[in-house]
């Protein structure tokens, strides 16, 4: 049973400062690692994706990849009151042939930024 | 470029009634989920389709829930007879599948309610 874990939360970080949202799973065959936005009453918006070990960064945004220790995370740097969502993380395997399993995701951390 | 469309938004109904989502995925995504979220969890995955074939329903409970795919284009998701434990909210996601296309985008979701 492949499972995606989270922190809860909520997890109340200033606005400004820099949020950190952790995400640990158990499949040591998953290959492929995702972060969605959701907000209260909204469907999962895709943030960022990342595949290979170490860091991604996309504007405010980092993804980073250990997969030694089965270990994502998302930095959020300048947090913004806009960024008070939900954030939940999503694995899955690859195909040799190309394509890939459904999404497993995480229950979601629940971000508040105080502005 | 539409993103993935389904309706109803919102549907109500009395348990032991049926009820039918409808999907309509990205124009020329071959592959195409149907994903359950019930409040404050992560999305499940019920079925996935590869253009028609279902691939993956190991998570779909059959004494009640069918799907179908046909022309590998739009989808339905049924339930018959649905249950209190059904009211959830119902998301249609779809990805290019293929050796590029792992990103899952999602619709709006169908929100059930089970009086």
């Amino acid at each position: 049973q492949k499972e995606v874990e989270q922190n809860s939360g909520p997890l109340s970080v200033p606005e400004g400062a820099i949020a950190s949202l952790n995400c640990t799973y158990s499949d040591r065959g998953s290959q492929s690692f995702f972060w969605y936005r959701q907000y209260s009453g909204k469907s999962p918006e895709l943030i960022m994706f990342i595949y290979s070990n170490g860091d991604k960064e996309d504007g405010r945004f980092t993804a980073q990849l250990n997969k030694a220790s089965q270990y994502v995370s998302l930095l959020i740097r300048d947090s913004q009151p806009s960024d008070s969502a939900t954030y939940l993380c999503a694995v899955n395997r690859l195909y040799s042939g190309g394509g890939a399993d459904g999404l497993t995701f995480g229950k979601g951390t629940h971000l508040i930024i105080q502005p | 470029e539409a993103g993935v469309v389904q309706s109803p938004r919102y549907k109500i109904i009395e348990k032991k009634q049926p009820v039918a989502f409808w999907c309509n995925p990205i124009s020329g995504h071959n592959t195409l989920y149907w994903y359950r979220q019930n409040l404050g969890q992560g999305p499940e995955l019920l079925i996935r389709y590869e253009n028609e074939e279902a691939v993956d329903d190991s998570q779909l409970p059959k004494d009640r829930f069918s799907a179908e795919r046909l022309k590998g284009v739009d989808s339905t998701l049924k339930i018959q007879p649905a249950e209190l434990g059904d009211s959830a909210v119902y998301l249609c996601a779809s990805s290019l599948g293929g050796t590029s296309g792992n990103t899952i985008y999602f619709g709006e979701g169908s929100w059930l309610t089970v009086v």
